[in-house]
Formats: structure tokens, C-alpha cells, sequence
């Protein structure tokens, strides 16, 4: 069975301070993953899916197999990045996604 | 282009009753999913329909629960009878199927409560 996991319900960090949230993930075959974002009293969007290897708004996620993992990153968070985060997978039975339980960004000024 | 279109946008109800979610999808979109969030749980796949054909419904919580889709462009989530734990945000998602990737693009959601 797949799941993904993101083990922080909220994160706070001050206006450029790094940020790291992260996403585990298991699942047995080749995954597709992607992080949605939604900002306050928008739609859930996309952001970045992995096989593009792009930086949008900053962020990167780089997909770590050994580990797992598909942490998203971005070396000086901006007040406009406080959102909730969402990580997914695809697998790739049609466009059928799987969510993490999501994690709240709190950037301070 | 309006985008994936729900309504109602907030539902309050008392336990017990009826309550239908509607969506209407982007049009020419053939993939359209049910989502629930909670904070408990996050954003979880209740259903999935293609070419209005459910194709996984494993995520329904239980017969309590059931979606249609009688056409292309408009389907429906329905509770019946509801219970507090069933307050949640309903998404409903569409995007093409068949073209290589397609992001998902959502909905404004329901707010649903349940007294």
C-alpha cells in the first residue's frame, strides 16, 4: 500500500530563514511525487512535481529513493510562502493521487 | 475559465439529515475525484471517476456515503444520514486523463457541518 507521510503539522520560522518540510513516502514501485500548496483563501495548486527538477517561488524538492524521501526546501522563506503544504504521490494508475496529512508554514515577518 | 466549480461553498446541517455536494468539473476534463480534508487526517481520497465511471471507490468511509456522476459535467457527493464526524472540507478535483501530465486542479471546496 502506498502512503505519504509529513511528520510536522506546523512550521514557524522567521522571514529568511531556511526551511525544510518535509515528506516520506512508501511505496513499492516507481513513484511520481509532487507537492501541492494552498494559500490562504485560494485553491489547492500545484507547485513542483519531481520528475521536472524545476524551482518554483524558490522552492526545490529533490526525490531521495534511499531515503525515501521528497523534502521540499527553500534557502530564505518569504512571508507569502505561509501556506499549507501538501505532499503526493502518484502511482501511476492514471492521474490517482495519495496526500500527505499536509503541514502548515507560518513564515514571520 | 471558472475553474472546478462547488457548491454549496458552507453547509450546516443537523445530524440526521441529507446533505448532496455538488461539483462541476473544468469542462473537457474526463478525470474527476472527491477529496475530504480534516485536520486529523489531511486531504483523503474518497472516490474516483473517469469518463463519469467510478473507478476506485476504496476511500469511501462507508454506505453512508455514495457519488454520481450522470454527466460529464457535473457530479455529486451525498451524505445520508449525516453524524458530526463527517464535518469536514469536501474538494472535488478534475483534470484530463490520457494527454501525459495534468496537474489536478481543484475546487473551492464545501465547508460542511454537522450538529
Amino acid at each position: 500500500a502506498q502512503r505519504v507521510t509529513q511528520p510536522e503539522k506546523l512550521l514557524s520560522v522567521f522571514k529568511g530563514a531556511p526551511v525544510e518540510l518535509k515528506c516520506n513516502y512508501s511505496y513499492s514501485g516507481s513513484p511520481e511525487l509532487f507537492w501541492y500548496v494552498q494559500y490562504s483563501r485560494q485553491r489547492l495548486q500545484l507547485l513542483l512535481r519531481h520528475i521536472s527538477r524545476e524551482s518554483i517561488k524558490g522552492f526545490t524538492a529533490d526525490l531521495n529513493k534511499g531515503e525515501t524521501s521528497f523534502h521540499l526546501k527553500k534557502p530564505f522563506a518569504q512571508v507569502e510562502d505561509s501556506a499549507m503544504y501538501y505532499c503526493a504521490l502518484n502511482n501511476n494508475a492514471g492521474n490517482m493521487l495519495t496526500f500527505g496529512g499536509g503541514t502548515r508554514l507560518m513564515v514571520k515577518p | 475559465d471558472a475553474g472546478v466549480i462547488q457548491s454549496p461553498r458552507h453547509e450546516v446541517t443537523e445530524m440526521g439529515q441529507e446533505v448532496t455536494l455538488r461539483c462541476k468539473p473544468i469542462s473537457g476534463h474526463n478525470s474527476l475525484f472527491w477529496y475530504r480534508q480534516t485536520m486529523m487526517r489531511g486531504l483523503e481520497l474518497l472516490i474516483y471517476f473517469n469518463n463519469n465511471v467510478p473507478i476506485d471507490d476504496s476511500g469511501m468511509p462507508e454506505d453512508r456515503f455514495s457519488a454520481k456522476m450522470p454527466n460529464a459535467s457535473f457530479s455529486t457527493l451525498k451524505i445520508q444520514p449525516s453524524e458530526p464526524r463527517d464535518s469536514a472540507v469536501y474538494f472535488c478535483a478534475s483534470t484530463p486523463s490520457g494527454q501525459g501530465f495534468s496537474p489536478l486542479h481543484f475546487g473551492n471546496g464545501t465547508r460542511l457541518t454537522v450538529t
